[in-house]
């Protein structure tokens, strides 16, 4: 498709467990972004990509959150030893940098997470 | 530290009203802001944007204001139509960092 794509599009876990959550930003978007939206809150900045080196770590929640891109396209979030506050809706975006200044970033439609 | 905030959690228009939504940051620095559209169980739609350069961006119905001075900025959508009704996030960034901070966002409902 042409927009950014996450899946799954729901998981449910439990407490203790590692999840992975997996993004296919748009075609030729160079940069990638992860956010987390807890219920009533905003969007919280995880972590961006810009290729495959992610110059900005700085929202990683613990050392608990990992993530990784690969052939500056697809990238992956992971989450070991989950605990019940890690539940939210994970989003990744991608937006093209470098090219015009100030690109709007695309999101797709977020992974719900929820441990029990 | 909320850097973007949003203070309506909520508002209702009637259908043909203008719909204004409104945002205050509290970092000088910020340099462009971003209004987002969101639907439920949907990601976050890109709107309009302004740079700290303007004070009025106009796209259709929808218009944003910015007042650096009071650290404002306003989104308005006139007229209102019931496919607006959706949450409405404002953010803001730093001109070489490309994350964006975001508010918490008002839900907006227009009646019909």
């Amino acid at each position: 498709g042409a927009g950014v794509s996450q899946s799954p599009s729901n998981k449910v876990t439990e407490k203790g467990k590692d999840v992975e959550l997996r993004c296919d930003p748009i075609s030729g978007h160079t940069a990638l972004y992860w956010y987390r939206q807890s219920l009533g809150q905003g969007l919280e900045f995880l972590i961006y990509f810009q290729g495959n080196s992610a110059p900005d770590k700085s929202g990683l929640p613990s050392d608990r959150f990992s993530a990784e891109r690969t052939g500056g396209s697809v990238s992956t979030l992971t989450i070991q030893r989950t605990q019940q506050e890690d539940s939210a809706v994970y989003l990744c975006a991608s937006s093209l940098v470098g090219v015009i200044p100030h690109q709007p970033q695309h999101f797709g439609d977020g992974t719900r997470l929820s441990i029990l | 530290d909320q850097q973007v905030k949003q203070n309506s959690p909520s508002l209702s228009v009637q259908e043909g009203r203008i719909s204004i939504l409104n945002c205050d940051y509290t970092n000088s620095m910020f340099d462009y802001f971003l209004w987002y559209k969101k639907y439920p169980a949907e990601g976050p739609t890109f709107l309009i944007s302004i740079s700290s350069i303007k004070d009025k961006n106009e796209d259709g119905r929808f218009t944003v204001f910015l007042n650096k001075s009071a650290k404002h900025l306003s989104l308005h959508i006139v007229p209102s139509q019931p496919g607006d009704s959706a949450v409405y996030f404002c953010a803001a960034s730093l001109s070489g960092t490309y994350k964006y901070i975001f508010g918490t966002g008002t839900r907006l409902k227009v009646l019909a």
